[in-house]
């Protein structure tokens, strides 16, 4: 069975402060993501990779870094955390580019005070 | 820009009744299009999917019809259940491509 989980699963942070939200995936798949989810806007691309120590701009990447140390791990980075950033956030692995089944972790609830 | 676009935002229906739930694209080069289902605080999980040499797919009370010429597909919940209660996004993606665009889904909920 497929598994992405993630760390924390809530957090709350101060404006201006650094945050790291962790993913860890078993599913030994090469594409992971990083989305965030808000109220009427779905589901929105941060950032991705395909190989480990290499990662992609997805379609809004300002304001977030992301790190892939290994191919299990993909970190979302935000370095100096905005109240326009309290969000949802979801990882999510694939096996293979963009026609095939992503796998979804629980997802972050970060609030930024 | 919204590439995928569903409608309606929230839909409502009777326990036993079909559902519709509606998605347009712009992008022609699509060719596959998920669908996920996710419960309240839980992520997203595919429910169904087709690629664009398909008209329709079916599994069990879920069915997608998809209209290439107009870049419309379309979700149809037979026999609604109150566990199908959820929201639903509508994806895209170039099957070569790198990454799914996702809709900003249709909540759906079925009353016993």
């Amino acid at each position: 069975e497929a598994a992405v989980t993630q760390s924390p699963r809530s957090k709350v942070a101060v404006t201006g402060g650094k945050v790291t939200l962790s993913c860890h995936q078993t599913n030994n798949h090469d594409y992971m993501y990083w989305y965030r989810q808000d109220t009427g806007h779905g589901l929105r691309l941060i950032h991705y990779s395909y190989v480990a120590d290499s990662t992609e701009k997805g379609d809004i990447p300002d304001g977030y870094k992301a790190s892939r140390p290994s191919q299990e791990n993909f970190s979302l980075i935000l370095e100096l955390a905005s109240l326009s950033q309290t969000a949802v956030y979801f990882c999510a692995s694939s096996d293979t580019r963009g026609g095939s089944e992503q796998y979804f972790g629980p997802g972050t609830r970060l609030t930024v005070l | 820009q919204q590439q995928v676009r569903q409608s309606p935002q929230s839909l409502t229906v009777w326990e036993g009744e079909t559902a519709i739930l509606n998605c347009s694209y712009e992008d022609s080069t699509f060719n596959y299009f998920p669908w996920y289902q996710q419960f309240p605080g839980e992520g997203p999980a595919l429910l169904i999917s087709i690629r664009s040499v398909s008209d329709k797919k079916e599994d069990g009370r879920f069915t997608i019809f998809f209209n290439k010429r107009e870049k419309k597909l379309s979700l149809h919940i037979t026999d609604s259940q109150p566990g199908d209660s959820a929201t639903y996004f509508c994806a895209a993606s170039v099957g070569s491509g790198t990454y799914q665009r996702f809709g900003t889904g249709t909540k759906l909920q079925v009353v016993p």
